[in-house]
């Protein structure tokens, strides 16, 4: 069965370094999400993506954070200047069409801050 | 903005016994309705949705979840519950039309042996 997949499983980082976490979503889906999720609660949308452009963001989603689908296959989520609050899981999801035929998630990268 | 409530931080139910996760949503119009579950350090899984149809929907691992209109609910069973049913399930819904899905807070589901 298909997988979207995310690299790393585990990034650890210092308070004010930049990250990319990475996604490689299923090879014929067109929409693509980040989520994030802290200590095991509240699953929180970030953003989406179609047509090689944000299409939705949520007040989450400032400026520190930016997407990009740098080729074919990768889609990837930068923060620029990580928070201590920044410390969660984050999620990468894709579906092959809009939400009402729901998403495929990624197992996600746990993300440190120190 | 269209939103859904699970009411319930925690679950517990005995291996053998019928469970009921429970949800409730608030969205205009015809709701699209989800549960996911998510095991230990894993990801989101899709369990089941309603679209549109039979109120009673069927999902994966023996799952379904029924949806009553006049109560806007859309909870979520299983006849016989198992110790590996346990886990954390979510109810989302479009944020607004198609997407993105916004999630309820969680129930952490506990089957006892």
């Amino acid at each position: 069965e298909p997988e979207v997949t995310q690299t790393p499983s585990h990034q650890v980082t210092q308070m004010g370094q930049e990250v990319i976490l990475r996604c490689v979503p299923i090879s014929n889906h067109l929409y693509f999400y980040w989520y994030r999720q802290i200590l095991g609660q509240k699953v929180e949308f970030l953003v989406s993506f179609y047509n090689n452009e944000i299409s939705e963001k949520s007040e989450i989603f400032d400026d520190q954070f930016s997407v990009e689908r740098p080729d074919g296959s990768n889609f990837t989520l930068k923060i620029r200047s990580t928070k201590l609050e920044d410390s969660a899981m984050y999620f990468c999801a894709s579906s092959e069409e809009t939400g009402a035929y729901g998403y495929t998630f990624g197992s996600g990268t746990r993300l440190t801050v120190v | 903005a269209q939103s859904v409530a699970q009411p319930e931080d925690q679950v517990n139910v005995a291996e053998g016994n019928p469970l009921t996760v429970k949800c409730t949503y608030s969205v205009s119009g015809n709701p699209y309705l989800f549960w996911y579950v998510q095991y230990p350090n894993r990801g989101l899984q899709f369990l089941l949705k309603y679209i549109t149809g039979d109120n009673l929907v069927k999902g994966s691992y023996g799952f379904e979840a029924e949806f009553n209109k006049s109560q806007t609910s859309f909870h979520l069973k299983k006849p016989s519950a198992l110790v590996s049913d346990s886990a954390l399930y979510f109810c989302a819904v479009p944020y607004s039309g198609n997407t993105p899905l916004v999630f309820g807070k969680g129930t952490r589901l506990s089957v006892i042996a």
